[in-house]
């Protein structure tokens, strides 16, 4: 069982603001790393460090991380948002890392 | 731009070994943390292990008995073994380079090869 939980299944409006929340108590202490993945590609990194976004990501994603959470929001979802989005940090020992089950995304 | 291309066998039987290889091109073998992640049809990503070229690899625990990481620096590639593979090991294996250091992110992807455990 991962240590990073995510709800399987989130849906938002078109053009409406989404939050997507992993939790594990190694957040405390390790930062968040969050990817979207496309049916049939490799993941892409859209923040990293918790906060961060890697150029050439829209500034529509953010992340923020409180206590035993990380959250990736996605301001105004547009439809290529529509994808899983996966979590990914370290674990308890700090050596290992693991990823959330990932969310499923639906734009409406 | 450095890039990343997974090769090896697509089929694999039983209890038999997996071997898979990661060219990098277009970058320097120091540059990451080289790393597999795989992924099982219809599931979520698994991290498998990751190494430094010049470090001690660490593996997943539910993986480390059976799981190698190795660099080539000759030929700028690196290498997954996974030994008594069961039909539980059918994914889409992916290679990537880790960045770690302050943060862990993966920020660099081959295109994934899917491997198939069967007779």
């Amino acid at each position: 069982s991962s240590e990073l939980t995510q709800d399987p299944a989130v849906s938002v409006a078109l053009g409406q603001t989404v939050r997507i929340t992993c939790q594990g108590d190694t957040l405390r202490t390790y930062y968040a790393t969050w990817y979207q993945q496309k049916p049939g590609q490799a993941p892409v990194l859209v923040i990293y460090g918790n906060i961060n976004r890697p150029s050439g990501i829209p500034d529509r994603f953010s992340g923020s991380s409180s206590g035993n959470t990380a959250s990736l929001t996605i301001t105004g979802a547009q439809a290529e948002d529509e994808a899983d989005y996966y979590c990914n940090s370290r674990d308890s020992t700090g050596n290992h890392l693991v990823f959330g089950g990932g969310t499923k995304l639906t734009v409406l | 731009q450095v890039q990343l291309q997974e090769s090896g066998p697509g089929l694999v039987k039983p209890s038999e070994t997996l071997s898979l290889t990661c060219t990098v091109s277009g970058g320097s073998i120091s540059s990451y943390y080289w790393s597999w992640v795989r992924q099982p049809p219809g599931k979520g990503l698994e991290w498998i292990g990751y190494m430094y070229y010049s470090g001690t690899p660490s593996y997943n625990p539910s993986l480390k008995s059976r799981v190698t990481i190795s660099v080539d620096t000759s030929k700028i590639q690196f290498s997954l073994t996974l030994s008594s593979v069961t039909a539980a090991d059918t994914a889409v294996y992916y290679c990537a380079g880790l960045t770690a250091s302050p943060y862990y992110y993966f920020d660099l992807w081959g295109r994934g090869t899917l491997v198939t455990v069967s007779s």
